[in-house]
């Protein structure tokens, strides 16, 4: 069965430190693999999206970074966090047949 | 470009209640539809995925429908517990690259 795997669950950064948060998806391959944040009593919003390794979608133009370095491991990365970086962020993949979602981290950048 | 619609955000019934939770969307061009389940400070849980050539879904008390001519869905529960309690999103894919539009939720509360 397929399972998706996100870490760390929670993360208090200060500004200006970097960021590494990891996803990693098992029992499939190839699949489209998308980062989202979401904001406190926000809906969801896009920030990267990859159909394959090495090939990285921006949604939102920003301070973070997203890479794909093998089939099911999606990384979204920053230099230097931000105030506004905080948020729930969620990694989810699928092949077309609907999105699996990770459990979240929570990130608190003080 | 695909906008996706939950109406109302939050909705507070007594246990029991039979409920209905609505999604719209304006692009009815879509493969399929996807309700999700949240609890606060966790991932979205896929309740039910519904294909754009079915009418609806069912799984337990739970009865989601498509109407893609009118750009509708509706997530029916049936006999309401405090443990339904969450917020539920749906979405719809795009066209492009299978990114999917979601809904802002509609926050349940199930009243004992």
């Amino acid at each position: 069965s397929q399972t998706i795997h996100q870490w760390p669950a929670t993360l208090v950064q200060p500004v200006g430190s970097p960021l590494s948060l990891e996803c990693t998806v098992e029992g499939t391959s190839n699949p489209n693999l998308y980062w989202y944040r979401q904001a406190a009593g926000r809906g969801l919003q896009l920030l990267f999206y990859s159909v394959g390794i090495g090939q990285i979608s921006s949604e939102v133009p920003q301070n973070l970074s997203a890479s794909r370095p093998q089939d099911r491991q999606f990384i979204l990365s920053s230099k230097k966090l931000l105030l506004s970086d905080s948020g729930f962020y969620l990694c989810a993949w699928d092949r077309g047949y609907g999105y699996t979602f990770g459990s979240g981290t929570r990130l608190t950048v003080v | 470009k695909q906008e996706v619609t939950q109406i109302p955000a939050a909705l507070s019934v007594p246990e029991g209640e039979n409920l209905v939770l609505n999604c719209s969307f304006t692009d009815s061009a879509i493969y399929n539809l996807q309700w999700f389940r949240q609890d606060p400070g966790k991932g979205l849980t896929s309740l039910l995925l519904i294909q754009s050539s079915q009418r609806e879904q069912t799984s337990g008390r739970l009865n989601a429908s498509l109407d893609k001519s009118s750009g509708r869905s509706t997530l029916y529960i049936a006999a309401s517990q405090p443990g339904d309690s969450a917020t539920y999103l749906c979405a719809v894919p795009n066209t492009n690259a299978g990114k999917s539009t979601f809904g802002d939720g509609t926050t349940l509360t199930v009243k004992p």
